[in-house]
């Protein structure tokens, strides 16, 4: 087991709602990366938090949002649901970030569905 | 065009077959490279890190060739346990994934 922990596992929403997904890194990691998996599609990244601030973002539009906290829990925030964003949210942690991808270890994903 | 690119197969090979995957990458400022092993449902689990200088850990085998932009995976003597998805990563501080490739290893 890796350690990273994600709530809830799965999650069923309504097109137009809001909803906070939840992760917590491995002891000792800094950094929380945010990944989108679609069905039969590999991990599409949303963005990064290393100490707290986000560090990278990929090309997701602004209703994604995150927090990283002092203990380097992390938060996944998405609003105004689409149903293109039925997926598997991955968070992974690595002990750091900066010019090197330290190895990143994920969790096992909460799995959301919106009708 | 995506960061990272790898064929998403199927493969479906032998049991004791070699079996290689290639994934290329187009931002020349990647810095780290992984592969991922990914079985249905389930999340990604790291298999290994990529070096310039290869990597090799039992019957996997990782290179990287940076002129030419792609990371490799060999598995050796495949076995049944080796079906799953292999995903490569990619990139400079932070990681892309290719769509990943699937292999069935077939008694």
């Amino acid at each position: 087991e890796t350690g990273v922990t994600q709530s809830p596992t799965h999650l069923i929403k309504t097109r137009g709602q809001q909803v906070t997904l939840r992760c917590s890194s491995q002891s000792g990691h800094n950094t929380v990366s945010w990944y989108q998996q679609a069905l039969g599609q590999g991990p599409q990244f949303i963005f990064q938090y290393y100490r707290e601030e986000e560090n990278g973002r990929g090309n997701f539009p602004p209703r994604f949002s995150g927090l990283q906290f002092p203990n380097y829990s992390s938060e996944l925030n998405v609003n105004a649901l689409e149903l293109d964003d039925s997926a598997l949210y991955l968070c992974a942690s690595s002990l750091g970030s900066g010019v090197l991808s330290y190895e990143q270890y994920f969790g096992p994903g909460t799995r959301l569905t919106v009708t | 065009r995506k960061e990272v690119e790898q064929d998403p197969g199927p493969f479906n090979v032998p049991e004791g077959a070699t079996v290689a995957f290639n994934c290329t990458y187009s931002n020349s400022a990647s810095q780290s490279f992984f592969w991922y092993r990914q079985d249905c449902r389930k999340e990604p689990k790291l298999l290994m890190s990529v070096y310039s200088s290869g990597n090799e850990d039992g019957r996997f085998t990782a290179q990287l060739n940076r002129a030419s932009q792609y990371i490799s995976l060999l598995i050796r003597d495949s076995k049944l346990s080796d079906s799953a998805t292999y995903l490569c990563g990619g990139g400079a501080n932070n990681l892309f994934f290719g769509t990943g490739t699937r292999l069935t290893v077939i008694p």
